[in-house]
């Protein structure tokens, strides 16, 4: 079955720490990647999109992610996080030629002022 | 910048109650999809939605599920009798683009639903 794997569920980091979360999905064709960030109270908002190109691909607030296709890897990185990145992070997959998003479970990231 | 909107934020019904669950997708789009989350467990796709047709749909999404456009503006999802296990927060999206995998979701607040 198609599946998306965050394998860090609570995160905690220092101001100034660098980030990963990984992302890994099992589906053998194309894909289209995202990551999302829902704030405290807030909706999902998109953080950086993958459909082609550049397997390094650059969103918001200074994140960015990189695609390996070998690994069916999507990890999501920044060099220097913030108090307000505190937030959760959701990594989703689209099947090309289909219209849902697999989502994984989410991770939680604290960041200590 | 635009929005999808969701209405209302929160609902408590019955078992056994229909609800429905309005949304406002971003007014340029044409594709309309709903979500639920169930607390603690991952968003899970319901349907997509495409030129008055329902385009995909997860086989969660049974006979109980219904979605319509019933205007130019609002993309609903009407759940017929409602079981204790349908509580969770559903979510509203929606995207331009032309066809499956074309361009990007952008989600709605969500409503979360409570079955008592």
């Amino acid at each position: 079955a198609q599946s998306v794997s965050q394998h860090n569920h609570h995160v905690i980091l220092s101001e100034a720490a660098s980030l990963e979360l990984g992302c890994n999905y099992s589906y053998g064709g194309t894909v289209n990647l995202f990551w999302y960030v829902q704030y405290p109270g807030q909706h999902l908002q998109l953080l950086l999109k993958y459909f082609s190109g550049d397997p390094l691909v650059k969103g918001i607030k200074g994140f960015e992610a990189e695609f390996i296709k070998s690994k069916f890897s999507f990890n999501l990185r920044k060099p220097s996080v913030q108090w307000s990145d505190t937030a959760e992070y959701f990594c989703a997959v689209n099947p090309s030629g289909t219209y849902k998003y697999i989502f994984g479970t989410g991770t939680r990231l604290k960041v200590l002022a | 910048e635009p929005e999808v909107t969701q209405t209302p934020s929160h609902q408590v019904t019955q078992m056994g109650q229909e609800v429905i669950l309005r949304c406002v997708p971003i007014s340029n789009h044409l594709y309309f999809y709903w979500y639920r989350q169930i607390l603690g467990q991952k968003v899970e796709f319901l349907v997509s939605f495409y030129n008055n047709e329902i385009s995909e749909k997860s086989e969660i999404f049974d006979d109980q599920f219904s979605v319509e456009r019933p205007d130019g503006s609002n993309f609903t999802l009407k759940i017929r009798s409602t079981k204790l296990e349908d509580s969770a927060m559903y979510f509203c999206a929606s995207s331009g683009g032309a066809g499956p995998s074309t361009d990007t979701q952008y989600f709605g607040p969500g409503t979360r639903l409570t079955v008592l």
